[in-house]
C-alpha cells in the first residue's frame, strides 16, 4: 500500500537555525497537510496546500514557517529561525480527493537545542 | 471553531475484552466528519474508522464500531475481542465538510493499554 514517508526521523538543531523538514506524499495526492504534536499535548494543524498554493494556514504558522512544493514529489516544511518551542513532533500528511481521510507519515522529531 | 474534547488520558481493557473510549465535540457546521485514529509506539497515525455527520448509521470496521450521537455531539469508540495489538494512542478528530481545507481537529487522545 502507498505511505507517505519523512525524512529525516529525527532531527536536532540548534535554535536560530533554519530547518527543512521532507516529505514525499502518495504520489496521486493532490492535497498536503503539515501538523505538529508537542510532546505530550495534541496533535495541532499548521498548513494545507493545493494547487501550488497556501489553502489554509494556523495561527502557529507564522512568518518563520514556509512550504514548498519544489518539484513533483516532495513537499517541504521550512522553519527559518528556530525557536525552542518548536520541538515537537512534525507529521506530514496528503489526500487524493477532497474530504477523504488524510494519509500520515510517521513524522519528523524536531528537537531545538 | 470545532473543538474536540477527550476526557480519558488513559484507559486499560483486558485482552478479548470491550472497551469504549470516549470522545465529544462541537462544531457550527452542519456537515463534517468525524474519525477515529490510531497512533502505536511506531508513530505513524493510522485511520480507524470514519463516520460523516449526514449518516445516521453507525460506521462499523471489523472489531471496531462507533457509537455517534448527532444531537448530543457525542463520538465514542468500541473496540470488541481487543487484542495486544491495539494498544495505542488514540485521537479522536473531526473535519468541516466544504470548507476551504479539511483540516483534521484533534482531541488530547486517550492512551490505550491491552492487558494480556
Amino acid at each position: 500500500e502507498p505511505e507517505v514517508t519523512q525524512t529525516p526521523s529525527h532531527q536536532v538543531t540548534q535554535m536560530g537555525q533554519e530547518v527543512i523538514l521532507r516529505c514525499v506524499p502518495i504520489s496521486n495526492h493532490l492535497y498536503f497537510y503539515w501538523y505538529r504534536q508537542i510532546l505530550g499535548q495534541k496533535v495541532e494543524f499548521l498548513v494545507s496546500f493545493y494547487n501550488n498554493e497556501i489553502s489554509e494556514k494556523s495561527e502557529i504558522f507564522d512568518d518563520q514557517f514556509s512550504v514548498e512544493r519544489p518539484d513533483g514529489s516532495n513537499f517541504t516544511l521550512k522553519i527559518r529561525s528556530t525557536k525552542l518551542e518548536d520541538s515537537a513532533m512534525y507529521f506530514c500528511a496528503s489526500t487524493g480527493r477532497f474530504n477523504q481521510p488524510q494519509h500520515f507519515g510517521d513524522g519528523t522529531r524536531l528537537s531545538i537545542l | 471553531a470545532q473543538t474536540v474534547t477527550q476526557s480519558q488520558p488513559e484507559m486499560s481493557v483486558q485482552e478479548a475484552e470491550t472497551v469504549t473510549l470516549s470522545c465529544t465535540y462541537d462544531t457550527s457546521e452542519s456537515d463534517y466528519y468525524l474519525f477515529w485514529y490510531k497512533q502505536p509506539p511506531s508513530r505513524q497515525m493510522i485511520l480507524v474508522i470514519r463516520q460523516e455527520a449526514y449518516k445516521q448509521q453507525n460506521a462499523t470496521e471489523n472489531r471496531f464500531s462507533v457509537n455517534f450521537q448527532k444531537a448530543a455531539k457525542s463520538f465514542s469508540l468500541k473496540i470488541s475481542d481487543s487484542q495486544l495489538g491495539d494498544a495505542a494512542m488514540y485521537f479522536c478528530a473531526s473535519s468541516n465538510y466544504g470548507g476551504a481545507t479539511n483540516k483534521l481537529i484533534f482531541g488530547t487522545g486517550t492512551l490505550l493499554a491491552v492487558q494480556p
